[in-house]
């Protein structure tokens, strides 16, 4: 059974600074990671999906990658009071066909 | 470019009921696949359709069947339902069975009394 692991926070950042939201799994043989965001009540949005080992930038999100040490991130730059939500890492599971999410990190930007 | 949809939004049941949720995938996907997601948990897979046929599973009991229609529409059936089903219910359409890229409908809320 694949474990994916977050911290649930609140992760409280004043708007403006870099928030970073961090992740592990457990499957050395993971080869896809996405990031998805949740706001409350509402259902999950993909906003990251990385493959390789490094860096993915897409506008003020960053994700970032290391499989050496099974760790996956996701840096939100110039944050923004809009950028509060959960924020849910997720793992293709051994069958390749379901997702395994970890629990979410709830992410609090103070105007 | 039509999103996923799933209906009915909300809906409340008592204990022992059944219960069908409905799901469109986006334009264009032809695999479905629904979680449960209780209250501060992320959604756990239930199972995945692909080809009218369910092609994976995850951990939950008979109770929870589905089934796929041509169109690549999708049901979620749940039998003699549990105060614990209680829960967001959550369609996700993708492409040729895989995880990649997988699109969440709106949910349905279900509330068990």
């Amino acid at each position: 059974q694949k474990e994916v692991e977050q911290n649930s926070g609140p992760l409280s950042v004043p708007e403006g600074a870099i928030a970073s939201l961090n992740c592990t799994y457990s499957d050395r043989g993971s080869q896809s990671f996405f990031w998805y965001r949740q706001y409350s009540g509402k259902s999950p949005e993909l906003i990251m999906s990385i493959y390789s080992n490094g860096d993915k930038e897409d506008g003020r999100f960053t994700a970032q990658l290391n499989k050496a040490s099974q760790y996956v991130s996701l840096l939100i730059r110039d944050s923004q009071p809009s950028d509060s939500a959960t924020y849910l890492c997720a793992v293709p599971d051994t069958g390749r066909r379901a997702l395994t999410f970890g629990s979410g990190t709830r992410l609090q930007v103070q105007p | 470019d039509a999103g996923v949809t799933q209906s009915p939004t909300h809906l409340i049941k008592t204990r022992g009921q059944q219960v069908t949720l409905r799901c469109s995938p986006k334009s264009g996907h032809d695999t479905v696949s629904w979680y449960q997601q209780a209250l501060g948990q992320g959604p756990q897979f239930i199972f995945q359709y692909y080809e009218e046929e369910e092609r994976q599973r995850g951990n939950f009991p008979d109770r929870f069947s589905g089934h796929q229609f041509p169109n690549y529409s999708s049901e979620l059936n749940v039998n003699a339902l549990l105060l614990g089903d209680s829960a967001l219910y959550l369609c996700a359409s993708s492409l040729r069975g895989g995880p990649d890229t997988q699109y969440f409908g709106p949910g349905t809320r279900l509330t068990v009394l």
